[in-house]
Order: C-alpha cells, then structure tokens, then sequence
C-alpha cells in the first residue's frame, strides 16, 4: 500500500524553530509537496522537493532524502499566524497526489 | 483573478438525493482535481481531470461521477447521497507540468443526514 506518516501534533513557542517530519511509502515517487491549511480554509502550497537537499523560502524550509524516503518542514521565528495544519503529499505512480493526514501546529505565546 | 471558485459553499441533503458541486478556475489549468477531506485525515483524491473531456478515478471515486466539459469547468456528482458521504470537498488545479503545485477551492462543506 501508499502510505505517509507525519505526527499529528507539534507545539513550539512563538518565536522558535519546529520541524515537521514525513516519511512515506510509495509505489513510484516524483516529489515531496507541502500544503498549509488553517482552520475552515484551503489547503496552500509551501514547497516542492523533487531532489535530495534543502529548498528556502522565507522563514520556511523544506528538506528531502529520496533514498531514506523522509522529508522534513522547518518553519523558523514561528509566529502566531503559523498555527495551522500541516500536510506533506507525495506524487507517486501515475501521477497522482497522496496526502499524509496532516500535522496541527500549536504555537505557544 | 478569481483563481479556483466552488459552489455551493454548504449543503444539506437527505440520504438518497443527488446534487452537483461546480468548480471553476481562471488559470488556463489544464488538470483539475476533486479531494474530500474528513476529521482527521488528509485529502483524499477522488476523481481527477488532466484536460477538456477527460477524467480519471482517484483513490476513492465509488459513490461520485465527474465531467469536465470545458476547460474552466470540473464538475461532481453524488447520485444518491449516502451518510458516508459527509465530508469538505475541495476542488484543486495545476498546470501539467507542475502538478505538486495545486491552487485549492474554499471548500463545499456538505452534510447528509
């Protein structure tokens, strides 16, 4: 079977560094994506890892290795706004997307 | 740029109605995509569209049909409601070559009694 695992919660404190790991389990990979969701909206896109190393952007990071099939979120001087839900998504076997069931963000003042 | 939209926002159904959700972008995406999201879990893919007049089954497509007429255009139907269909559906589009980078609907937050 396909599969991703992510915790299902992480609390940090406002102005820290978290980091929100993912390993998965697919049949074909193409790339590691990680969305944003806050409570009642959309899911956003953070960043894409089709290759091993670590991509910046901001205050976020996002960091692949394809032969330990694991990834990571690092969101550094975290600020409230960041409480939020986290979910990484693989690209697997005819190109579809699957989803891990997501990481809730709780950031303490 | 509107970017994705869906209607409606909410719905309630009876167990045994049909209804259809619309979903539109102004993005000139090729693929559009429907996920369903429950307490707890992640999105998960239900039917998916990589351009005008095609559509594919996604990981749990029982129960929903699709058609994509035009290209802006994705739609879902639900036959016959059943409870287990209660859920947030988010519609989704990328262009082709940068799949993993979807631009995600509100959401229609739909309940079946």
């Amino acid at each position: 079977g396909q599969s991703l695992e992510q915790p299902s919660e992480v609390t940090a404190v406002e102005g820290a560094i978290v980091q929100i790991n993912c390993t998965y389990q697919t049949s074909g990979f193409y790339g590691l994506s990680w969305y944003q969701q806050h409570d009642g909206g959309a899911p956003t896109f953070l960043s894409y890892n089709a290759l091993d190393g670590l991509e910046e952007t901001g205050r976020f990071s996002s960091f692949l290795s394809r032969s330990d099939s694991y990834g990571y979120l690092l969101l550094q001087e975290l600020q409230m706004k960041d409480s939020a839900s986290y979910f990484c998504a693989v690209r697997a076997e005819d190109d579809k997307i699957i989803f891990g069931k997501g990481t809730r963000l709780h950031i303490l003042p | 740029n509107a970017g994705v939209t869906q209607t409606p926002k909410f719905r309630v159904l009876k167990t045994g109605q049909s209804m259809t959700l619309l979903c539109a972008q102004d993005m000139n995406h090729e693929y559009m995509y429907w996920y369903r999201q429950d307490p707890g879990m992640g999105l998960r893919l239900i039917h998916y569209s990589v351009g005008e007049g095609t559509t594919a089954k996604g990981e749990v497509p029982d129960g929903y049909n699709v058609s994509r007429l035009k290209k802006q255009n994705f739609l879902l139907g639900l036959e016959s409601a059943a409870p287990s269909q209660t859920s947030v559906y988010f519609c989704a589009s990328s262009l082709p070559d940068v799949q993993d980078t979807q631009y995600f609907g509100p959401g229609t937050r739909l309940t079946v009694l």
